[in-house]
């Protein structure tokens, strides 16, 4: 039963060019939304997160949309640059009934061109 | 900057044998985790602590993983007796309290030959 799901296994883009990757999730009582960024070897890194009481949240060049009716999720990521390559995790949390536990996607991994 | 700590970085093992992992999380964290990720998947729980007590462990193989986390701060897993199939990377982390984000360390990754 996998609650979240990346469709996509891989995604590549230009430097400078938005990068979207795409993240959905089966579970209704997800209510805290979360993306990871891990480079090959290393733990995952925290990149920016959204409350299901908001549709987007923005950080410097991430930016998270929040689609509840569709429960869709992506990450904009813009301008690309060649260091953002990595393997990107979406990831979910049921605060209410689940508390803090992380329920993540398969990952996308995500290659930034020169 | 604070980070979480975990120790072996890779650990290679024959099936059969115990193996143990070392966690210490970032100063002042009471919820500690312990996730796997198997290669091509995202991480998954496996146990759950809040200070010195398990409050999630029901993805724990419990009949060969064993974790503890005896005076809330530091935490070790351990697998006896180790399956190929527990060839993985184990992931620590840590939050400040429920409800915020996570941060993991840098892994241990698991070869069992």
């Amino acid at each position: 039963d996998q609650q979240v799901k990346q469709n996509s296994p891989s995604l590549s883009v230009q430097e400078g060019r938005i990068s979207i990757l795409n993240c959905d999730y089966t579970n209704s009582m997800f209510d805290y939304f979360l993306w990871y960024k891990k480079y090959p070897a290393e733990g995952p890194t925290f990149l920016i997160s959204i409350s299901s009481i908001k549709d987007k949240n923005e950080d410097g060049r991430f930016t998270v949309f929040l689609n509840k009716s569709a429960k869709h999720l992506s990450l904009h990521i813009v301008p690309s640059q060649p260091g953002d390559s990595a393997v990107y995790f979406c990831a979910a949390s049921a605060r209410e009934t689940s508390g803090s536990r992380l329920t993540f996607g398969e990952g996308t991994q995500l290659t930034v061109n020169p | 900057e604070a980070e979480v700590a975990q120790s072996p970085r890779y650990k290679i093992t024959e099936k059969s044998q115990a193996v143990a992992f070392w966690c210490d999380p970032i100063s002042g964290h009471a919820t500690l985790y312990w996730y796997r990720q198997i290669l091509g998947q995202g991480p998954e729980l496996l146990v759950q602590f809040q200070d010195e007590s398990v409050v999630d462990d029901s993805q724990l193989p419990k009949d060969r993983f064993s974790a503890e986390r005896l005076k809330g701060v530091d935490s070790t897993l351990k697998i006896q007796p180790a399956e190929l199939g527990d060839s993985a990377m184990y992931l620590c982390a840590s939050s400040s309290r429920v409800n915020t984000e996570a941060f993991f360390g840098q892994g241990t990754r698991l070869t069992v030959v």
